[in-house]
C-alpha cells in the first residue's frame, strides 16, 4: 500500500539558510500534517491543510511558512535557518470520515527528513 | 500541567515478559486515543487505535482506555526483540491537533 513519501530524506543547510521540505500523502487522504521532531522529544505539531486549505496552526515559527497544491502534496518552506531547526520533520495525513467529515485520529507518517544546520 | 504525562523509561525486559506502558492526560475533551511505535530515526507507526473507553485488542497488543481516570495503557504479551522501540501514546478531540507524550523507550532482550 501507499505511504506517506517525504524528501529529501537528509537535509543538510548553513546557518541563515532556506529549505524546502516535500510531502505527498496518502493518495485520497485529504489532511496533512507536519511536525517537527527534536532529539529525543515527542513530536511537535506546527501546522495542517484540510483539503488544501490551512487547517490549524501549532508551534511554527513565523520564518516557517507551508502550503498544500493542487495536487495534494504539500510543503513545508524554512527560512532564515537557526541551528535549533536541526530536527526530524514528519509529514503525516489522515481521512475524513466521509459520512461526518470528521477527522479521526488515524495519522499516517511518513519516515521524515532530517535537517541539519551547521 | 501538560496535556499529556507519559514515562520516558527506559524500559527494559526479558524476551516473552508483559510490558504495560502508560499515559495519562488532562484535557477531557479528548476522544481519539492512538499508540504509535517509533523506531529508531523513523517515523511513528500507528499500532492501536481507539475511540471509547474499554479494551481493544490487536494480535499481543491491548489498548485499554479509562475515561473517567483519564488514563490508557498499552499492554504488550509475549514481548519480543523486534518490539524494542519508542513507544508514544497520542491524542485528539477533533482531529486538528494531536498531543503527543514524550514516548517511553523499550527494549526486550533476547
Amino acid at each position: 500500500a501507499a505511504g506517506v513519501i517525504q524528501s529529501p530524506r537528509h537535509l543538510i543547510k548553513e546557518k541563515r539558510e532556506t529549505a524546502t521540505l516535500k510531502c505527498y500523502p496518502i493518495p485520497r487522504h485529504d489532511t496533512v500534517y507536519w511536525y517537527q521532531q527534536g532529539p529525543g522529544q515527542d513530536p511537535q505539531f506546527l501546522i495542517s491543510f484540510y483539503e488544501k486549505m490551512q487547517s490549524d496552526k501549532g508551534s511554527i515559527p513565523d520564518r516557517f511558512s507551508a502550503q498544500q497544491f493542487s495536487d495534494y502534496h504539500s510543503e513545508l518552506n524554512m527560512s532564515s535557518l537557526e541551528l535549533g531547526d536541526s530536527a526530524l520533520y514528519f509529514c503525516a495525513s489522515s481521512l475524513s470520515e466521509r459520512r461526518t467529515g470528521v477527522r479521526t485520529g488515524e495519522l499516517f507518517f511518513g519516515e521524515g527528513s532530517r535537517l541539519t544546520v551547521l | 500541567q501538560k496535556e499529556v504525562e507519559q514515562d520516558p523509561g527506559p524500559l527494559s525486559v526479558p524476551e516473552g515478559a508483559i510490558v504495560s506502558l502508560n499515559c495519562t492526560y488532562s484535557n477531557s475533551a479528548f476522544q481519539y486515543f492512538m499508540w504509535y511505535r517509533q523506531y529508531s530515526r523513523k517515523g511513528p507507526e500507528l499500532l492501536m487505535y481507539t475511540y471509547s473507553s474499554g479494551n481493544k485488542e490487536d494480535g499481543r497488543f491491548t489498548a485499554q482506555v479509562d475515561k473517567s481516570s483519564k488514563y490508557i495503557s498499552l499492554f504488550i504479551r509475549d514481548s519480543q526483540p523486534s518490539d524494542s522501540a519508542t513507544y508514544l501514546c497520542a491524542f485528539t478531540n477533533t482531529g486538528n491537533q494531536f498531543y503527543f507524550g514524550t514516548g517511553t523507550s523499550l527494549t526486550v532482550i533476547p
